[in-house]
């Protein structure tokens, strides 16, 4: 029962490098997320997705990129890392249900730093 | 804009006190809201949710949520705490028509025994 997995844990970057961050989930949910949670503010949506082939930019967008060519795949890549990225980024999924946003189902989320 | 945001960043209570952390929000239209707990070192889990008809939503824990539509506000309330309910506690709001989903900054809740 594997729910929302995150790939990796940790992961140290150096300035302009890039990197993608890895989300599966095996609910075949249609509704997938990713968020950034720093001390203080939250969790910040960086992107969202309502199904295959569709994806919108939350409060956050800016430095990343997703994409979603699979129901079960929502990968995130950072394409020039700055240290401001420098967060812990949780994958999360979610059911429609009927007309309401369903519960949100967390990745165990992926560390990054940026030096 | 579509917003949430929760007015207490750090509570500090002694078991068995009462809580109430305050969350509101910010949309049109329909709107369904939710509660969600992190643990120390764990990921975040559902406490409730209201997507509609009784105001006043029970979840786990002996947690409780009143949406309260005049007010824009969805306040998370237990009678009396426990030194395990020290984490921390964020509200979300999302839209039915496009699945976005909003959390507000997080309340730290710390009981001490």
């Amino acid at each position: 029962n594997a729910g929302v997995t995150q790939t990796p844990k940790f992961r140290i970057l150096k300035i302009g490098q890039s990197m993608t961050l890895q989300c599966t989930q095996d609910m075949n949910h249609n509704y997938m997320y990713w968020y950034r949670q720093d001390p203080g503010m939250g969790l910040k949506l960086i992107y969202y997705s309502v199904g295959a082939g569709i994806t919108d930019k939350g409060e956050v967008p800016n430095g990343y990129n997703v994409s979603r060519s699979t129901t079960e795949d929502f990968p995130l890549r950072l394409e020039l890392a700055a240290p401001s990225q420098t967060s812990v980024y949780f994958c999360a999924s979610s059911d429609k249900q009927g007309e309401n946003t369903g519960e949100l189902f967390f990745g165990e989320g992926s560390r990054l730093t940026v030096l | 804009a579509q917003s949430v945001s929760q007015h207490n960043h750090h509570v500090i209570l002694s078991e068995a006190a009462s809580l109430e952390l305050g969350c509101n929000y910010s949309y049109g239209g329909t709107v369904n809201l939710f509660w969600y707990v992190q643990y120390p070192g764990q990921h975040l889990q559902l406490l409730l949710k209201y997507f509609s008809g009784d105001p006043l939503v029970k979840g786990i824990k002996g947690f409780e949520a009143e949406f309260i539509k005049s007010k824009f506000s969805f306040n998370l309330r237990k009678p009396s705490v426990q030194w395990s309910d020290t984490a921390e506690y964020f509200c979300a709001g999302g839209s039915s028509n496009t699945g976005k989903l909003i959390f507000g900054q997080g309340t730290t809740l710390q009981v001490k025994p």
